[in-house]
């Protein structure tokens, strides 16, 4: 079966930090690879997907960068970390009917203090 | 672009009663429809889907979903709500394009009252 592995579960860094979130596959190959924010009282937003290894799409300008350096691994990251980037992030899968739901990590609490 | 909206944050509902939950979407073809529901801190898991069919669909935990075309919505119900469902929900629209994304409403937050 597949799951989703994300790590690590809670994150607090300070302003200006470095930031790397990681997001694994298993059980499945090719998997379309999305990052999510939740932001407090806010619904899901968007924030890259890959539909293939060094394969990124930007949904939102913003202080982050994702990279896909495996077909089952993808990262986000941050040079330097603002305030703004505080929240819930969520790494999911998919194939690629449109009929296929995704499938959720158990999420990243980041506070930027 | 597609777009969802969910017109409620919060509903508060006593253990027992029913509940639905409103959803709207904005695409220019049939899409594909899902609910999921998110425990506090946790990721999300689905409820249903609707792609073809039915436009009363069924799901886990008891929830049901009805899919009108006219009025563009794919509302959330359940007869009786137990206070395990206190939890967001969120709809989302899926559309069959580049990275098959996506598209999540802004969620609904349920209170459930003993």
């Amino acid at each position: 079966s597949q799951t989703i592995h994300q790590w690590p579960a809670t994150l607090v860094q300070p302003v200006g930090s470095p930031l790397s979130l990681e997001c694994t596959v298993e059980g499945t190959s090719n998997p379309n690879l999305y990052w999510y924010r939740q932001a407090a009282g806010r619904g899901l937003q968007l924030l890259f997907y890959s539909v293939g290894i060094g394969q990124i799409s930007s949904e939102v300008p913003q202080n982050l960068s994702a990279s896909r350096p495996q077909d089952r691994q993808f990262i986000l990251s941050s040079k330097k970390l603002l305030l703004s980037d505080s929240g819930f992030y969520l790494c999911a899968w998919r194939g690629d009917r449109g009929d296929t739901e995704a499938f959720f990590g158990q999420g990243t609490r980041l506070t930027v203090v | 672009a597609q777009s969802v909206t969910q017109p409620d944050i919060h509903i508060t509902v006593s253990e027992g009663a029913s509940l639905e939950l409103r959803c709207n979407y904005s695409y220019g073809a049939t899409p594909y429809l899902f609910w999921y529901v998110q425990s506090p801190g946790q990721g999300l898991q689905l409820l249903l889907k609707y792609f073809s069919g039915d436009t009363l669909v069924q799901g886990i935990k008891g929830f049901e979903a009805e899919f009108k075309r006219s009025q563009s919505s794919f509302n959330l119900r359940k007869p009786s709500v137990h206070w395990s469902d206190a939890a967001e929900y969120f709809c989302a629209v899926g559309v069959e394009a580049a990275g098959n994304k996506l598209t999540f409403g802004g969620g609904t937050r349920v209170l459930v009252k003993p």
